[in-house]
């Protein structure tokens, strides 16, 4: 699986859009975007995944630049309770992957009032 | 719903001892994982499942072994318990491994080695 670049920490107003860049530069055709996040030591918790368009769910959004290389996820309006651990990983569809998932440090999302 | 279930939520063992870590899940899911995640640190897959009696070896599956007798249930057995096996363990399961699935995770268990 493709690896991910991710900046160590983040600071966000509440409120306003949190931003978060992860670049993957040596992704695939086949690779696919997700995003996780692990609040407070809880179990992770899927937010969105991509593939080549851009998505949008209850949670978030996430961006897909054109040649696939980074990714932004979009937190509209955050709240203090966004603030966590946000995972960007890539992998594989199907195939040897076994929908496993490689986990680097993340970026801690702090959520200020 | 209730997901995947990890029990216990925390133990203290002491070196030597072993201890089978429960993992099950109601969703009917092929595939289950194992995951452990050290302090400040992402977490690193131990052992998976693709299905009921298949498993194979993560990236640090040494001391450790699993079993999958049922769709449901992927227990995580400890023999010689080491103070390097102290770190908080992840259960997940996902439906598939296609793009489009995500993977569900328990609640975690917090294990200290001592």
């Amino acid at each position: 699986d493709a690896k991910t670049t991710q900046p160590p920490s983040m600071d966000c107003a509440e409120g306003r859009a949190a931003n978060l860049p992860c670049n993957h530069s040596t992704i695939s055709g086949n690779e696919y975007v997700y995003w996780y996040r692990q609040i407070h030591s809880q179990g992770p918790q899927y937010i969105i995944h991509g593939l080549k368009n851009n998505e949008t769910n209850e949670m978030a959004s996430l961006i897909i630049t054109e040649d696939r290389k980074s990714s932004t996820l979009i937190l509209p309006h955050a709240t203090l309770r966004d603030t966590a651990v946000y995972y960007c990983i890539v992998r594989v569809a199907g195939g040897t992957s076994y929908g496993k998932l490689t986990f680097g440090q993340g970026t801690i999302l702090t959520v200020h009032p | 719903n209730a997901g995947v279930t990890q029990t216990p939520k925390f133990r203290i063992l002491k070196i030597g001892q072993s201890m089978t870590l429960q993992c099950t899940q109601d969703m009917n899911h092929n595939y289950m994982y194992w995951y452990r995640q050290d302090p400040g640190m992402g977490l690193k897959l131990i052992y998976y499942s693709v299905g009921a009696g298949i498993t194979d070896k993560g990236e640090v599956p040494n001391g450790y072994n699993v079993s999958r007798s049922t769709t449901e249930d992927f227990p995580l057995r400890l023999e010689l318990a080491a103070p390097s096996q102290t770190s908080v363990y992840f259960c997940a399961s996902s439906y598939s491994a296609s793009g489009n699935t995500e993977a569900f995770f328990g609640q975690g268990t917090r294990l200290t080695v001592v």
